[in-house]
């Protein structure tokens, strides 16, 4: 198994362009996560999904899309790139059975905005 | 709202000196903890975890006991070893069970 697959693995924006950020996990994990990690803040949670076509915003979700379509895909849109949102995105993913399941981690997007 | 509190860091130790990493928490009824860890350029790994007050969660010589009375999770290893070097994350869950919540993570190093 792939586990939890994220790609680019590196990209530079200029502000104002939009992209997407993709992952993809073939656990069949119901719950999926997008965070964001700021040196020295530990990781802020931006939105997170329950299932397929359900989705809520965590703390930070201002800036942001997702979509779940599937169970396997959860992309995170940037529509207008800022500065602010310079920083490396996480995404995660575990399966529903209460508050003691593991998340298990992408390997990490690190995003540039100039 | 839910909080977790980690010693800043770095700590800096020696091969073979012991650890401790302190963790507290503020949260409603009574969430698992976790300790999550972030080797160079990777994402998080789930370390260890506890589920209700009193239980010890081990991994790897790692250790953390779930102290309700202190509101504690501290990570402690007897022996440190340089691939041990990382960041560390203290986190716990919602009361559903939905999301963590993570402290700012403390970064070790460990020399020969």
């Amino acid at each position: 198994n792939a586990g939890v697959t994220q790609t680019p693995k590196f990209r530079i924006l200029k502000i104002g362009q939009s992209m997407t950020l993709q992952c993809t996990q073939d656990m069949n994990h119901n719950y999926m996560y997008w965070y964001r990690q700021d040196p020295g803040m530990g990781l802020k949670l931006i939105y997170y999904s329950v299932g397929a076509g359900i989705t809520d915003k965590g703390e930070v979700p201002n800036g942001y899309n997702v979509s779940r379509s599937t169970t396997e895909d959860f992309p995170l849109r940037l529509e207008l790139a800022a500065p602010s949102q310079t920083s490396v995105y996480f995404c995660a993913s575990r399966q529903a059975g209460g508050s003691t399941d593991t998340q298990y981690f992408g390997p990490g997007t690190r995003l540039t905005v100039l | 709202g839910d909080s977790v509190t980690q010693m800043e860091g770095p700590v800096t130790l020696s091969e073979e000196a012991f650890l401790t990493i302190n963790c507290t928490y503020t949260a409603t009824g009574y969430p698992s903890l976790f300790w999550y860890v972030q080797y160079p350029g990777e994402g998080l790994q789930l370390l260890l975890k506890a589920t209700k007050a009193d239980d010890k969660g081990s991994n790897k010589g790692f250790e953390a006991t779930y102290r309700k009375e202190t509101t504690s999770f501290h990570l402690e290893k007897g022996s440190v070893q340089v691939s041990d070097s990382a960041v560390y994350f203290c986190a716990l869950s919602d009361r559903r069970g939905s999301t963590l919540t993570f402290g700012k993570g403390t970064m070790l190093l460990v020399s020969p």
